[in-house]
């Protein structure tokens, strides 16, 4: 079946431009959620959705980064006036039902996005 | 968040079996241990979870301590493919992220 998927798989992009990434979730997962990844750096998390609505945001580096998620399933994940420290890449998952409501369900990854900011 | 330890790098053989073991001595009742791995320029995938008993699934199995204070993922029989990082997560109750440690790097040697 198919799983989360991701566009564009890479994207280089010049200092201050803005960027969008996005993500298609697992059919029917409610959850969804955005990790970045930079260069030997370990996964970080940046935002959680539970449908629609962004319960958690606490992972977000900046006000640059915002994040949403429209009809409960594809989400966009927007970088404005992007940095070089912005490089890295951008996860997102899903999972059936939030993975921390009984700390059981595991979350789907898609392939990431590969952001370079030249 | 709950705090994980795990060694590095580890590195075994071909059709052996691999020992990864995961230290959480802070872990408290509801947290759940999961384990994911990340292959080269993929995602993390889902490897296996529990709670108290020991499980086991067609990937690998896990190994609860009694005082569920450490963990062990046991891979039966490795292969080429089983070469990734491997993460031990604590998954807190009503937390919704997976908060990633450093993990442990396998290598499989033909």
């Amino acid at each position: 079946g198919a799983g989360v998927s991701q566009s564009p798989s890479n994207k280089v992009t010049e200092k201050g431009k803005d960027v969008e990434l996005r993500c298609d979730p697992i059919s029917g997962h409610t959850a969804l959620y955005w990790y970045r990844q930079s260069l030997g750096q370990g996964l970080e998390f940046l935002i959680y959705f539970q449908g629609n609505s962004a319960p958690d945001k606490s992972g977000l580096p900046s006000d640059r980064f915002s994040a949403e998620r429209t009809g409960g399933s594809v989400s966009t994940l927007t970088i404005q006036r992007t940095q070089q420290e912005d490089s890295a890449v951008y996860l997102c998952a899903s999972s059936l039902a939030p993975t921390g409501l009984a700390g059981r369900d595991e979350q789907f990854f898609g392939p990431g996005t590969r952001l370079t900011v030249l | 968040d709950a705090k994980t330890t795990q060694p590095n790098s580890m590195e075994s053989n071909e059709e052996e079996p691999v020992h990864l073991p995961c230290n959480h001595s802070t872990i408290s009742g509801t947290d759940y241990i999961h384990w994911y791995r990340q292959l080269p320029s993929q995602g993390p995938e889902y490897v296996i979870h529990g709670l108290t008993s020991n499980v086991n699934n067609r990937m690998a199995s896990l190994a609860i301590a009694e005082d569920r204070k450490s963990s062990t993922l046991i891979l039966h029989r490795a292969t080429l493919r089983d070469a990734a990082v491997y993460y031990c997560i604590l998954m807190v109750l009503g937390a919704q992220k997976l908060v990633f440690g450093q993990g442990t790097r396998l290598t499989i040697n033909p």
